[in-house]
C-alpha cells in the first residue's frame, strides 16, 4: 500500500457543473501532480504542486485548476464540465529536494463520469 | 515536445513465454525513462526506470535498457506468468525526478495458463 489516498472513488456530475477531487499525499512527501487518463489512454500531466505552489503545468485549460494544502494534501477543482473531462484521476505524490527526489506513488484514482 | 510511442495491444502470450514490448520515446534533453505497471483495479505502480544511456533497469524479472542511439526502451521478461497480465505503461520525465512524467498509451498484456 502506498499510502496516497484519493477521494471520493467514484463520482458522477453533469455537463457545465464543478467538481473537486482530493488527493491525501504519503506522510513526509511535499510534491503532489494530477494526471488524467481516459479510458484505453495514457494518463497525461495536468499540473504539479510544490510546497503548495503550482510547478509546472500540461496542456490543460484554466478550468483545471489545484490547491496545495500546509499538509500537502491537494485538491484539482474542474468548473464547466464536459463530457470529455470524463476519465480516472490519479494522483502521484514524491519528496522532492532539488536533484534527489523519492519515487512517486500514485493513488488508485477518482473515477469521473460526465453526463 | 515530449512523446512516447509503444507498441499496441493487446499482447496475448501462454505463461512462461517470452516477453517483449516496444517502447521509442521522443524528447528534448535527456530524459529519465521508466516502465509502469497498472493490475487491474489496482493504481500505477513504478516497474523499473533508467537514468542514463546504457542503463538497464530491472525488477521482478523484467528488464529494459536506455538506448539512446535507437531512443528505445524496450521491456522484456524471459517466462511470463499469469500474474503479470497488467497495463504496462513506458514514460520519461525530464526533470531528473518522478513526476511530470509523459506516458506513453499503454500495452494490456494477458497471460493464459
Amino acid at each position: 500500500e502506498t499510502g496516497v489516498t484519493q477521494s471520493p472513488t467514484h463520482l458522477i456530475k453533469t455537463r457545465g457543473q464543478q467538481v473537486t477531487l482530493r488527493c491525501s499525499s504519503q506522510s513526509g512527501h511535499n510534491t503532489v501532480s494530477w494526471y488524467q487518463q481516459a479510458l484505453g489512454q495514457g494518463p497525461q500531466f495536468i499540473f504539479q504542486y510544490y510546497r503548495e505552489e503550482e510547478n509546472g503545468r500540461g496542456n490543460f485549460p484554466p478550468r483545471f485548476s489545484g490547491l496545495q494544502f500546509p499538509n500537502y494534501s491537494s485538491e484539482l477543482n474542474v468548473n464547466a464540465l464536459e463530457l470529455d473531462d470524463s476519465a480516472l484521476y490519479l494522483c502521484a505524490s514524491s519528496h522532492d529536494r532539488g536533484r534527489r527526489n523519492t519515487e512517486a506513488f500514485f493513488g488508485q484514482g477518482t473515477r469521473l463520469t460526465v453526463v | 515536445g515530449n512523446s512516447v510511442t509503444q507498441m499496441e495491444g493487446p499482447v496475448t502470450l501462454s505463461e512462461e513465454a517470452f516477453l517483449t514490448i516496444n517502447c521509442t520515446y521522443t524528447a528534448t534533453g535527456y530524459p529519465s525513462l521508466f516502465w509502469y505497471v497498472q493490475y487491474p483495479g489496482e493504481g500505477l505502480q513504478l516497474l523499473l526506470k533508467a537514468t542514463k544511456a546504457d542503463d538497464k533497469g530491472s525488477n521482478k524479472g523484467f528488464e529494459a535498457t536506455y538506448r539512446k542511439e535507437t531512443t528505445s526502451f524496450h521491456l522484456e521478461k524471459g517466462s511470463v506468468q499469469v500474474s503479470d497480465s497488467a497495463v504496462y505503461f513506458c514514460a520519461l520525465s525530464l526533470n531528473g525526478g518522478y513526476q511530470k512524467v509523459t506516458f506513453g498509451t499503454g500495452t494490456k498484456l494477458q497471460v493464459i495458463p
